[in-house]
C-alpha cells in the first residue's frame, strides 16, 4: 500500500522560502517507472502541478514558476522535498504530493498520478 | 502548452441519472497522456482514469472515458450519492509537463 504525507510550515511570510517535505511509504524512488509530484490548490480554485522528480532524479518544472522551484529527493530517507522562493500571499494553497506511475505499454508511454497525500494548508501572510 | 477547458463548469442532476463531462484540449493529446481525478470537500484527488478510458483500481464500472486526439469525456452511467463531486482531466505534455482542466462540479439538483 502506498502512502504519501506531506509537512512543513503552515505559515509563512511574504517573501519567504518554503520548504516541504513529502515522506512515503510503499514503494522506493530508485525503482524504475515511479516519480514523486507536486500539485498545489489555492483555496475554492483548480489543481496546479508544481514539480516533478524521477526515479532516476530527472527533475521537470511548472514553466511559470521554474524559477522558484527545486525539487529533491533523499532515496534512504524515503522523501521529496519542495522549495518554493520568494512566497507571496497569492501562492497559499494546499500543498500534494503524488505518486506518479508511468511505463510503455503497447506503444504508448503512459503518465498518471495514482496515490496522493492528504495536503497540507499553508498560508502567506504577514 | 496545452490548455484543457472542460465543460460544463457546474452540471446539476439527480441520483440515478448518467452525466456527461467533457474535457477538450487546446492541442492534440495521445490518448494515453489523459487522466481523470474525483475530488471531494476537503480530500485529495483520486485517480480514476487513465489513458483515456482505463479505469484505476478499485474503480466501479460506472465511471467510464472516451475520447481522443483534442476531446475527451468522462461518463457516470448512473449517480450514486458519493458521486456528487468535483471531476478534474489531466493531461500530460513532454514538455513542460502535466496540466489540469478547471474542473466541472458534479451537484445534486
Amino acid at each position: 500500500q502506498i502512502t504519501l504525507k506531506e509537512s512543513g510550515p503552515t505559515l509563512v511570510k511574504p517573501t519567504q522560502t518554503l520548504t516541504l517535505t513529502c515522506t512515503f511509504s510503499g514503494f522506493s524512488l530508485s525503482t524504475s517507472g515511479v516519480g514523486v509530484g507536486w500539485i498545489r490548490q489555492p483555496p475554492g480554485k483548480a489543481l496546479e502541478w508544481l514539480a516533478l522528480i524521477y526515479w532516476d532524479d530527472d527533475k521537470r518544472y511548472s514553466p511559470s514558476l521554474k524559477r522558484r522551484l527545486t525539487i529533491t529527493k533523499d532515496t534512504s530517507k524515503n522523501q521529496v522535498v519542495l522549495t518554493m522562493a520568494n512566497m507571496d500571499p497569492v501562492d497559499t494553497a494546499t500543498y500534494y504530493c503524488a505518486h506518479l506511475t508511468y511505463y510503455w505499454d503497447s506503444g504508448a508511454y503512459y503518465y498518471y498520478f495514482d496515490s496522493w497525500g492528504q495536503g497540507t494548508l499553508v498560508t502567506v501572510s504577514s | 502548452e496545452i490548455v484543457l477547458t472542460q465543460s460544463p463548469g457546474t452540471l446539476s442532476l439527480s441520483p440515478g441519472e448518467r452525466a456527461t463531462l467533457s474535457c477538450r484540449a487546446s492541442q492534440s493529446v495521445s490518448s494515453s497522456y489523459l487522466a481523470w481525478y474525483q475530488q471531494k470537500p476537503g480530500q485529495a484527488p483520486r485517480l480514476l482514469i487513465y489513458g483515456a478510458s482505463s479505469r484505476a483500481t478499485g474503480i466501479p464500472d460506472r465511471f467510464s472515458g472516451s475520447g481522443s486526439g483534442t476531446d475527451f469525456s468522462l461518463t457516470i452511467s448512473r449517480l450514486e450519492p458519493e458521486d456528487f463531486a468535483v471531476y478534474y482531466c489531466q493531461q500530460y505534455d513532454t514538455s513542460p509537463g502535466f496540466t489540469f482542466g478547471p474542473g466541472t462540479k458534479v451537484d445534486i439538483k
